[in-house]
């Protein structure tokens, strides 16, 4: 089992529309959480952190759930500029390594 | 201020022969990572470096793939001899020492086609 497992997607969703990504975690050790976005052929950038009580950032929202070792991203009102694959990351305690997800690809479409 | 500053952006050999990657990391910058990125895939690390510390490279093919921090500023990655399966994308980025706030800033990358 991977470490950090995403649903890769494509996910095809109308400008205008509300899409969620879920990210699910094998270690119960981790200890930080983040979304990171990749467009085409570029390197990733960070986009969030992701706490422990939930956050948002603007039309994103990132939400944790400890227990059942789940992560989620949120994005409302989808906008052409916002297609491009979201990966989701994961670190342990006290530790600089961060592990990656495959990612989810998404497309906004007119 | 400059980023991460990566080189060759892009490179083609055959298989068996040898190749190099350089990185420069964001000044002040003292771990370094390098990952891996196969297509459809996230980045895997190879290595990350505390300064010139290997910290942990264990992710790291050590039968052909080297990598060395002399001065614990820039850094080269190494294939010899590189084989058809190590055709990825080859990201190097680098965070401040000991403040895990999760932002990697990563270069544009080295794509690598091996023939």
């Amino acid at each position: 089992r991977k470490e950090v497992e995403q649903d890769p997607g494509p996910f095809n969703v109308p400008e205008g529309a509300t899409v969620a990504f879920n990210c699910t975690y094998s270690n119960s050790a981790s200890q930080s959480f983040f979304w990171y976005r990749q467009d085409c052929r570029k390197e990733p950038k960070l986009l969030m952190s992701v706490y422990s009580s939930g956050n948002e950032d603007g039309r994103f929202t990132a939400q944790l759930n400890r227990a059942s070792q789940y992560i989620s991203l949120l994005i409302r009102d989808s906008k052409l500029s916002d297609s491009a694959t979201y990966l989701c990351v994961v670190s342990q305690r006290g530790g600089n390594k961060l592990t990656f997800g495959t990612g989810t690809q998404l497309k906004v479409e007119l | 201020e400059a980023g991460v500053v990566q080189s060759p952006r892009y490179k083609i050999i055959e298989k068996k022969q040898p190749v190099a990657f350089w990185c420069n990391p964001i000044s002040g910058h003292n771990t370094l990572y390098w990952y891996r990125q196969n297509l459809g895939q996230g980045p895997e690390l190879l290595i990350r470096y505390e300064n010139e510390e290997a910290v942990d490279d264990s992710q790291l093919p050590k039968d052909r793939f080297s990598a060395e921090r002399l001065k614990g500023v820039d850094s080269t990655l190494k294939i010899q001899p590189a084989e058809l399966g190590d055709s990825a994308v080859y990201l190097c980025a680098s965070s401040k020492d000991r403040v895990n706030t999760g932002e990697l800033f990563f270069g544009e990358g080295s794509r690598l086609t091996v023939l």
